[in-house]
Parts: structure tokens; sequence; C-alpha cells
């Protein structure tokens, strides 16, 4: 069975203040590892699709990397604005299903 | 991306009741899911709707409390029904796109409240 584990469950940062948010996975044969951004009352807003080992993909001040076991999304001196929950989800080889995490909720103070 | 409009945005249900989430898609596509996510957690995938065949239930969720409908490639139902609060979540659906047609993009979500 698909599991995935994100880590901190939450986390609070001074702007500026740059850090990671961990996700962990095990799964038989990964098709792709997902990471969404969502805000509070609203659906989760694609961010990016990891595929394979040492793949990294950036987006503003936020990059994925992926590993054979976990993936960081570093958040490189982030502002209020990037308050929400990122949730991470993985996609096995076999079929289309998503298989989610918790989600960390990142609060950037001012 | 895929625009993915649902409806209705939210609504506040009686218990005992049954209430249909309508969702739409700005093409036609093969599979469309939805999602469950209780307040405070993650999302859970209820079923995946395939046109022109029944859908298929994950563990825990059953045709007849959750009733879903794909008339079309662009076009799908979820029904929540006999409500009770624990039914109280936000539902999702969304579809797949991308190159190799694996991301996934949601909707704005149902937030439901039943009470």
């Amino acid at each position: 069975e698909d599991q995935v584990t994100q880590s901190p469950e939450a986390l609070r940062l001074q702007e500026g203040e740059s850090s990671s948010l961990n996700c962990s996975y095990t799964v038989s044969g990964l098709r792709g590892l997902f990471w969404y951004r969502q805000d509070p009352g609203k659906g989760p807003e694609f961010l990016f699709t990891l595929y394979s080992a040492g793949e990294e993909k950036e987006k503003e001040r936020l990059k994925a990397t992926l590993t054979k076991k976990e993936s960081f999304l570093h958040i490189t001196a982030p502002k209020p604005e990037d308050s929400a929950t990122y949730l991470c989800a993985v996609q096995e080889t076999s079929g289309s299903r998503l298989t989610f995490g918790e989600g960390t909720q990142l609060t950037v103070n001012p | 991306s895929a625009v993915i409009s649902q409806k209705p945005s939210r609504d506040i249900c009686q218990r005992g009741t049954s209430l249909t989430i309508q969702c739409q898609v700005d093409s036609q596509v093969t599979m469309m899911f939805w999602y469950r996510q209780q307040p405070g957690q993650s999302l859970t995938l209820i079923a995946t709707a395939n046109q022109g065949s029944e859908a298929t239930y994950e563990s825990g969720f059953v045709i007849d409390k959750f009733p879903i409908s794909r008339p079309n490639l662009t076009f799908s139902t979820l029904t929540v029904s006999n409500m009770s609060p624990e039914d109280s979540s936000i539902y999702l659906c969304t579809t797949l796109r991308g190159v190799w047609g694996t991301e996934a993009f949601f909707g704005q979500g149902t937030r439901l409240t039943v009470v």
C-alpha cells in the first residue's frame, strides 16, 4: 500500500527565512510525485510533477527535488503570500490514483 | 492546465437528505476522480469515474452512499446520499492532464456542511 508522510505538520517562518518541507514516500513503482498548494476553502493548486530521482523543478521561490525515498520542497526567502498548506502526492505506475500526504501548513510572518 | 468547474461551491444541508455535485471539465477526458477532504485532513479518493462504465470505488466507499454518473467525456456528478454530519467535507473532482497524462488538476471544490 502506498504511503506518504509529510513533515513537519506545521511550520512558522519569518519573511525571508528559507526552509524545506519534506515528503517521504513508499510506493512499489513511482510514476510521479506531485506537489500542490492549498489555500483555505479552495481546491489544491498544482505546482510540480517529479518523475525520477535527481529531478529538480523550480517556480518562483519554490524548488522541488526528488530522491528514491523522499522529496523536498525548498522555499527561498518566503513571503507572507506563500502561507498555505502544501500537499504531496504520489502516483503509482500501475494506476492513476493519487495518494496524498497530510500536508504541511506553512505560515510566513511579515 | 485544465479548467474544472464544480457546482455548488458550498451548501448547508439537513441530515437525511441528498446532494448532487456537478463537475464540468473544459475538454474531453477519459478519467475523472472524486476526492473527499474532511476538516483538517488530506484528500481521500472516493471513486474513479470512467465514461460508459460503472465507477470504481475505493475501500470504505460504496455506490449506495456515493452514486456517480458519467454521461459524457466532460461531465460527472457525485451524489452524497442520506447525509449525516460526518459527511461534512470538501468534495473535489479532478482529472489528469499534462504531457504524460499524469498531472491532476482540481476544481475549487464543494464545501458541504450537514446539520
